[in-house]
């Protein structure tokens, strides 16, 4: 069956950077775009970016273009999500979410990670 | 930017009422309509994908209906386990997800 794993909860220091991974299985992952979502504390989900796993093509939420990095190693078939100088505003639970392949909706999900920031 | 609206942003309900929720997009986006489950700590779960396809394993009381800018996700008898927060996502140019509308049992 379909599997998403991500990796554990970090803590991090404002300005630092946090790498988010995504192991998958049970599926061809290089047909699969994989997308990251986040959700601050309380507050609704919001699409970061989504990556293309076979050609490496990814894009970006405005909000995050530039601070955020979305790669993937078809090797072990692990997405991840970088954030760059973290601030207290990115206090959040990450998801990485799978769609379909031609269909954008995202019928599989991670368990998501908890980042949390310190000053 | 694609904004969704989603009303009520919260409702409180009885078992076995009808519930209905609506998500209004800023501009048109064909039928790339998506809905969520979330319960508390939990991933959400698709429920309903482009406007009204439902998923297999999800529930027949859960329907979608809508088009263009106007949607709306229908639980017809609401049980208590459909407590929990419901999510529109437009997956038309840049993807986005309305604020959410969280359904609580009386």
């Amino acid at each position: 069956q379909v599997r998403l794993v991500q990796s554990g909860a970090e803590v991090k220091k404002s300005g630092a950077s946090v790498k988010v991974s995504c192991t998958t299985s049970g599926y061809t992952f290089s047909t699969y775009a994989i997308h990251w979502v986040r959700q601050a504390p309380g507050q609704r989900l919001e699409w970061m970016g989504r990556i293309s796993p076979g050609s490496g093509y990814s894009k970006y939420s405005q909000e995050f273009q530039g601070r955020v990095t979305l790669n993937s190693d078809t090797t072990t078939t692990t997405s991840y999500m970088e954030i760059s100088n973290l601030r207290s505003e990115d206090v959040a639970v990450y998801y990485c979410a799978r769609a379909g392949v031609s269909d954008s909706s995202l019928e599989y999900w991670g368990q998501g990670t908890l980042v949390t920031v310190s000053s | 930017e694609i904004v969704l609206t989603q009303s009520p942003d919260f409702q409180s309900v009885t078992p076995k009422e009808k519930v209905t929720i609506t998500c209004r997009a800023s501009q048109s986006i064909g039928s790339s309509l998506h809905w969520y489950q979330q319960k508390p700590d939990q991933s959400p779960k698709l429920l309903i994908k482009y406007v009204s396809q439902s998923l297999s394993g999800v529930p027949s009381r859960f329907s979608g209906s809508g088009s263009e800018t106007d949607f709306t996700l229908t639980i017809n008898s609401l049980e208590a386990e459909d407590a929990a927060t419901y999510y529109c996502h437009q997956s038309t140019g840049l993807p986005s997800f309305g604020q959410g509308t969280k359904l609580a049992i009386k």
